[in-house]
């Protein structure tokens, strides 16, 4: 497996305030990290595709304006929600690709985002 | 547009059961599947990874492929309350890496 952290596990933000959310790969060096969102009672859904060291690929409907991205070195990413809404009130999660002859994603314990 | 379709649940087994959880995808150049396990408030943990046609076992869990009818199923012998879960089928491979989930089968194991 991997092992993933994230930071912080839980933040709650007023409207129209930013937030950022790290994903640290603790064991290896990944090149490639992805970040997911999951609404209640729902599965997850891919919102981008971190690269080191270039920009991130997004997902259709996903604004990339809104949602920053930066993978800056091979064991951190971080996603920054810019300027908060209640909508985006989710969790999100971050996953690792250690071995991509695999396709084996292991995902970070989640970031529970709530903007009030 | 690929899709992957869970039975919907939700399902419950008593302790000592068999619990049974199926999935079928849509796009046919899959190259491989899935199965993550995810506590209520937490985040999705692998729990089985098949990539050719037949069986794979692994202590209580065995997953089974079958790529000409578009099915993967995951079998939880002697069910445990602690295997209370949404299990989530995963599926990928063909034309991109990307990972496509399933909506989630929640499963109860009743003492």
């Amino acid at each position: 497996g991997a092992v993933v952290s994230q930071h912080p596990s839980r933040v709650i933000c007023k409207s129209g305030t930013s937030v950022k959310i790290e994903c640290r790969s603790l064991d290896f060096q990944a090149t490639t990290m992805f970040w997911y969102r999951q609404f209640p009672k729902q599965s997850l859904m891919l919102m981008a595709t971190s690269n080191e060291g270039s920009k991130a690929t997004y997902e259709q409907g996903v604004e990339k304006d809104k949602f920053l991205i930066n993978h800056a070195s091979l064991t951190l990413s971080t996603l920054t929600v810019t300027s908060a809404h209640p909508e985006d009130s989710s969790f999100y999660i971050c996953s690792v690709w250690p071995r991509q002859a695999t396709y084996e994603q292991y995902f970070g314990p989640g970031t529970r985002l709530t903007v009030t | 547009q690929k899709e992957v379709e869970q039975n919907s649940g939700p399902l419950s087994v008593p302790e000592g059961a068999i619990a049974s959880l199926n999935c079928t995808y849509s796009d046919r150049g899959s190259q491989s599947f899935f199965w993550y396990r995810q506590y209520s408030g937490k985040s999705p943990e692998l729990i089985m990874s098949i990539y050719s046609n037949g069986d794979k076992e692994d202590g209580r869990f065995t997953a089974q492929l079958n790529k000409a009818s578009q099915y993967v199923s995951l079998l939880i012998r002697d069910s445990q309350p602690s295997d209370s879960a949404t299990y989530l089928c995963a599926v990928t491979g063909g034309s991109n890496y990307k990972l496509t989930f399933g909506k989630g089968t929640l499963l109860t194991v009743n003492p």
